[in-house]
């Protein structure tokens, strides 16, 4: 059964300290995979893709890596913001119609 | 704002009760999908268009029935609500799907559905 596991579940760091959140997987065949970002209450909003060949892809000061090899993709969080509370959710697809297999998520809080 | 939105945002039904939810997109997306999301669970797929005219079951179906009104709109039914179906409902769509696709989702707000 496809899994996707995600750590820590929850995380509070200081504004402005760097964070990482982990990402592990268990699909096959491998497509791509995806962060979300989740704000309370709110549906997730697209942060990375990143396809088998694809190390390392950024977007501001979020940079997602992708090891193929072990299954494990981690999401690093620079400087961060209290606009960064929310959860991370990390997805990977198998390349099938429509099928992702979503990780339960890391809630981060960023506090002063 | 571009986007998916989805009405109503919060619902509460008794048991037995029917609702609809509606879903539209205005990105000319060709796919559109129903997720659920529970506590401590990622999110889980009810249905799915890949293209008007097409639906398909997900992961989790049961009790609920989809239509592709059109391009833009896709609604989710429930015919008769259970307490298993109180959840966070959310819609998304994407331009299309299919294999080896890295096309993004974009995500409605969610529907917060409580049946009791």
């Amino acid at each position: 059964k496809n899994q996707v596991e995600q750590s820590p579940q929850s995380l509070i760091i200081l504004e402005g300290k760097n964070c990482t959140l982990q990402c592990n997987y268990t699909v096959s065949p491998f497509s791509n995979l995806r962060w979300y970002k989740q704000d309370t209450g709110r549906g997730p909003v697209s942060l990375t893709i990143m396809t088998f060949s694809e190390n390392t892809k950024s977007n501001g000061r979020y940079t997602a890596t992708l090891d193929a090899d072990t299954k494990q993709s981690s999401l690093h969080i620079t400087a961060s913001q209290l606009s960064d509370s929310a959860s991370y959710i990390c997805v990977v697809s198998d390349g099938t119609a429509s099928k992702l297999t979503f990780g339960t998520g890391t809630r981060l809080q960023v506090t002063l | 704002n571009a986007g998916v939105t989805q009405t109503p945002k919060f619902q509460v039904l008794k048991t037995g009760q029917s609702m609809t939810l509606q879903c539209a997109q205005d990105m000319n997306h060709n796919s559109m999908y129903w997720y659920r999301q529970d506590p401590g669970m990622g999110l889980r797929l009810i249905y799915y268009s890949a293209s008007e005219g097409t639906t398909d079951k997900g992961e989790v179906p049961n009790g609920y029935n989809v239509s592709r009104l059109n391009k833009r709109e896709f609604s989710l039914r429930l015919e008769s609500a259970a307490p298993s179906q109180t959840s966070v409902y959310f819609c998304a769509s994407s331009e299309r799907t299919g294999a080896a696709s890295g096309y993004g989702y974009t995500f409605g707000s969610g529907t917060r559905l409580t049946v009791v």
